[in-house]
């Protein structure tokens, strides 16, 4: 059962266009949300996390918006760079353990 | 500061053998927890373990299990393998998870044939 949904499986993106990744969850008891980039024989690195009682967070290029009434929340990349092509995962926190979207393969283009 | 960091980074196993994998997290982290990676599940859950009691435990058969030392370092062992087992394992450190930032080592990539 898959407890949070990320959209979209992979993406395409000018470099300094804006990379925009959604995700969506159901159990209202998660209350951390981070977001992770991975890039290939590399171990997931933590980019921004949001709590649900803030709307948007903001840090360099990365915004996390966060609606919670909706259960959904998103990672902007401003000014994409071919760098930050890597797969994202957005995570949710219950009890003691991540639950993890199933990856975003983002590709920017030179 | 030093991250987390995981040994081995390779190995390749036989079916039928076990297998232990190794996490030392950031200092002062007493948070650890195992995650399974691949290209059809993705991350998956196994385990959390906080000042050496396994808090949280995923849907993953006994063959797999863990612990955790009382200078945090932590480990898993997988008995009995499966090609199915073949997967990136990673492990992540917190002060305490989903309270602070988790860090993730590099992983094991463990190869079952």
């Amino acid at each position: 059962q898959q407890q949070v949904k990320q959209s979209p499986q992979s993406l395409i993106v000018q470099k300094g266009g804006i990379s925009i990744i959604n995700c969506a969850y159901e159990n209202t008891a998660f209350d951390y949300f981070p977001w992770y980039q991975q890039f290939p024989g590399k171990g997931p690195a933590l980019l921004i996390a949001i709590r649900p009682d803030v709307s948007e967070k903001k840090e360099g290029r990365f915004t996390i918006s966060f609606n919670k009434s909706a259960k959904q929340f998103s990672l902007h990349i401003m000014d994409s760079q071919p760098g930050d092509s890597a797969t994202y995962f957005c995570a949710a926190s219950e009890t003691y353990k991540y639950i993890f979207g199933t990856g975003t393969r983002l590709k920017v283009l030179a | 500061k030093a991250g987390v960091t995981q040994t081995p980074r390779y190995l390749i196993k036989t079916r039928g053998q076990q297998v232990t994998l190794s996490c030392s997290p950031i200092s002062g982290h007493r948070s650890v927890s195992w995650y399974q990676q691949t290209p059809g599940q993705g991350l998956q859950f196994l385990f959390e373990y906080f000042s050496e009691t396994q808090r949280n435990k995923g849907n993953f058969p006994g063959r797999f299990s863990g612990r955790q030392f009382s200078n945090s370092r932590s480990e898993m062992n997988v008995s009995t393998l499966e090609l199915g087992d073949s997967a990136l394992y990673l492990c992540a450190s917190a002060v305490w998870l989903g309270g602070t930032e988790a860090f993730f080592g590099q992983g094991t990539r463990l190869t079952v044939v």
